[in-house]
């Protein structure tokens, strides 16, 4: 596609519910990322990948969280037990070359809200 | 623990203003620092920098790097309604990590 696709948009969900957020790349675009925007924060990194392989997933805040990637294309981040301090914004971002952040482009975010 | 401090965190200013963004840093393995502008969701590239001193321009925006002070300051003159949005500013990381440190983010409102 033209741009990165996020789905859902917007994501309501009850307390310890288990959620999946889709991230459609650019297509050939080889490096994935996942953030996390808070309320009042800034961006905060969740995982790399490069291809399918994902060499750094330091971000991911606790084993409730965990991220997948198929084919060199879609990623999922999924949420088990959802918290409410897991409302946030999840932005996808991905680029054609690795490691060069003025490549990325981003995705318009998934809004999750934890009831 | 890596950091990145922007400041003011909000801003007003009417339309024709010139406005300064600042983004101070302290980072253990510096490699380039970057400036987004995020209106809705979706954060758009503005700059990139890695030498001090090196001014970059793109219309009534600009933006330049001091690595010796550790800061950035991102410029808009003449600023228009269509600036209203937050500016993000990030560090890229050297080392083989892949991520940006972001700062909190400036809200800047340009009123008509």
């Amino acid at each position: 596609g033209a741009g990165v696709s996020q789905s859902p948009s917007n994501k309501v969900t009850e307390k310890g519910k288990d959620v999946e957020l889709r991230c459609d790349p650019i297509s050939g675009h080889t490096a994935l990322y996942w953030y996390r925007q808070s309320l009042g924060q800034g961006l905060e990194f969740l995982i790399y990948f490069q291809g399918n392989s994902a060499p750094d997933k330091s971000g991911l805040p606790s084993d409730r969280f965990s991220a997948e990637r198929t084919g060199g294309s879609v990623s999922t981040l999924t949420i088990q037990r959802t918290q409410q301090e897991d409302s946030a914004v999840y932005l996808c971002a991905s680029s054609l070359v690795r490691a060069r952040p003025d490549g990325y482009t981003f995705g318009s975010g998934t809004r999750l809200t934890v009831v | 623990e890596d950091k990145v401090v922007q400041s003011p965190l909000s801003l007003v200013v009417h339309e024709g203003d010139t406005v300064t963004l600042n983004c101070s840093y302290e980072v253990t393995n510096f490699r380039s620092l970057l400036w987004y502008k995020q209106e809705k969701k979706a954060p758009t590239f503005l700059f990139m920098l890695t030498s001090s001193g090196i001014e970059k321009k793109s219309g009534r925006l600009s933006s330049i790097l001091d690595k010796k002070e550790l800061f950035s300051i991102l410029n808009i003159t003449a600023t228009q309604t269509g600036d209203s949005a937050v500016y993000l500013c990030a560090v890229e990381l050297q080392g083989g990590s892949e991520k940006l440190v972001f700062g909190k983010g400036m809200k800047l409102t340009v009123n008509p």
